[in-house]
């Protein structure tokens, strides 16, 4: 089957390091997105990884490890905006199921 | 520019009416996917359209179905609704040949 696994809730600091996993099993891989989602809000697009390695953009950086079906999502010098879910979503290549997201991990940003 | 608009923002209905939900894409995405949202959980994937074609279906019932215009807008249909089809539902749109795709503010269902 189809699967992404992702921290339900994770808590840092303001101006910390955190790091968001997320592994995933899924057939006809294509690539990997993050997206960031306030509450009551719509998903905002973050990154997308198609080849292994780390693109970093700003505060954010996201890597990716497709051998181990692996990614995480890091972000520094977090800012108390930074509170939102964090979805971790797979594009496929093979049948007619396009898109899978994950769950999503709460991230709450303490002062 | 302006982005994935939706409409209509909110929608009460009860059980077994029928609900059209609308979405236009950003200028020049001709690809449209449509989403359900649970409370706590991650965007359910519906359907894609690419140039008035379904190009892509997850599993929901036959309940729900879509179209696109030819100007790359798009509905959502959902009949004999159900308590549990209470969401929020997402449309994204997407650049020819891009996966990235782009989301609107949604459409909050409510059913009762």
């Amino acid at each position: 089957g189809q699967n992404i696994d992702q921290p339900t809730e994770m808590t840092a600091t303001e101006g910390a390091i955190v790091q968001i996993n997320c592994t995933y099993q899924t057939s006809g891989f294509n690539g990997l997105f993050w997206y960031q989602q306030h509450a009551g809000e719509a998903p905002t697009f973050l990154s997308y990884n198609v080849l292994d390695g780390l693109e970093e953009k700003g505060r954010f950086s996201s890597f990716l490890s497709r051998s181990k079906g692996y990614s995480y999502l890091l972000l520094k010098e977090l800012q108390m905006k930074d509170s939102a879910s964090y979805l971790c979503a797979v594009s496929l290549t093979s049948g007619t199921y396009k898109y899978i997201f994950g769950t999503g991990t709460r991230l709450k940003v303490l002062a | 520019d302006a982005g994935v608009t939706q409409s209509p923002t909110h929608l009460i209905k009860t059980r077994g009416q029928h609900v059209t939900l609308r979405c236009s894409p950003i200028s020049g995405h001709k690809s449209v996917s449509w989403y359900q949202q649970v409370l706590g959980q991650g965007p359910q994937f519906i359907f894609q359209y690419y140039e008035k074609e379904e190009r892509g279906r997850g599993n929901f019932p036959d309940r729900f179905s879509a179209r696109q215009f030819p100007n790359y807008s798009s509905e959502l249909n959902v009949n004999a609704l159900l308590l549990g089809d209470s969401a929020l539902y997402l449309c994204a749109s997407s650049l020819p040949g891009q996966d990235t795709q782009y989301f609107g503010p949604g459409t909050r269902l409510t059913v009762l």
